[in-house]
């Protein structure tokens, strides 16, 4: 099974901050790889799939990276509403498994 | 406008079942690839279930074989969840979400609002 590993877990940062995020497969997983945004006592919501492509209606301060086992979100001007946790998951194989959550605190 | 609507949560003693629903709306169900993702409370998010377009192929979290089966019904565009032998560390928010694709590996572009199970005596 293909562990994911996100850092920092938890971080904090001030609106109009530049935040980046990483995620390491324990395998490589080619660029199989989506991010996700969870507000407390909310679904996810999907920013980017195939590591770098922007879904639908995400605004475009959110940019994916990497391929392989190493992968990056950034988030170029952080907005207030951006304050959440954020997951990658793989989609390379079975079973599908997703990083621990890294949670983006007001500084 | 895509909707998943999850049901049938609530609070089961341990070793019981119970059998979750998801209402889909708003696409054609029969189409894609549908998961179950479940999160514990104050935990990450797991992925535990998936089945394809036509319910011709299943695949299952080494946490939940044997255990769980996940079916669906695309003439009523509803998935479907049934989970035996309950344990307490099957307490979590249980998700469904929809795979963008029919088949095959998923990323999921809808989730639904989720349904609360606790296992608990």
């Amino acid at each position: 099974d293909i562990q994911m590993t996100q850092s920092p877990s938890s971080v904090s940062a001030s609106v109009g901050d530049r935040v980046t995020i990483t995620c390491q497969a324990s395998q490589g997983i080619s660029s199989w790889l989506a991010w996700y945004q969870q507000k407390p006592g909310k679904a996810p919501t999907l920013l980017i799939y195939a590591a770098s492509t922007l879904q639908s209606g995400v605004p475009s301060r959110f940019s994916g990276g990497g391929s392989g086992t190493d992968f990056t979100l950034t988030i170029s001007s952080l907005q207030p509403e951006d304050f959440a946790t954020y997951y990658c998951q793989q989609a390379n194989s079975f079973p599908h498994s997703f990083g621990q959550g890294t949670k983006l605190e007001i500084k | 406008e895509v909707q998943l609507v999850e049901s049938g949560g609530g609070l089961v003693q341990p070793g019981g079942s119970l059998r979750l629903s998801c209402a889909a709306s708003g696409f054609t169900f029969s189409s894609y690839a549908m998961s179950w993702v479940r999160q514990a409370p104050g935990k990450g998010l797991e992925w535990f279930s998936a089945i394809i377009s036509s319910a011709d192929s299943t695949e299952y979290a080494d946490s939940v074989k044997g255990r769980f089966t996940i079916s669906r019904d695309n003439s009523k565009n509803t998935l479907y969840l049934q989970m035996n032998s309950l344990r307490a560390e099957d307490t979590a928010v249980y998700y469904c979400a929809k795979s963008p694709w029919g088949s095959g590996v998923q990323f999921f572009d809808y989730w639904g609002q989720g349904t609360l199970v606790t296992v608990s005596s």
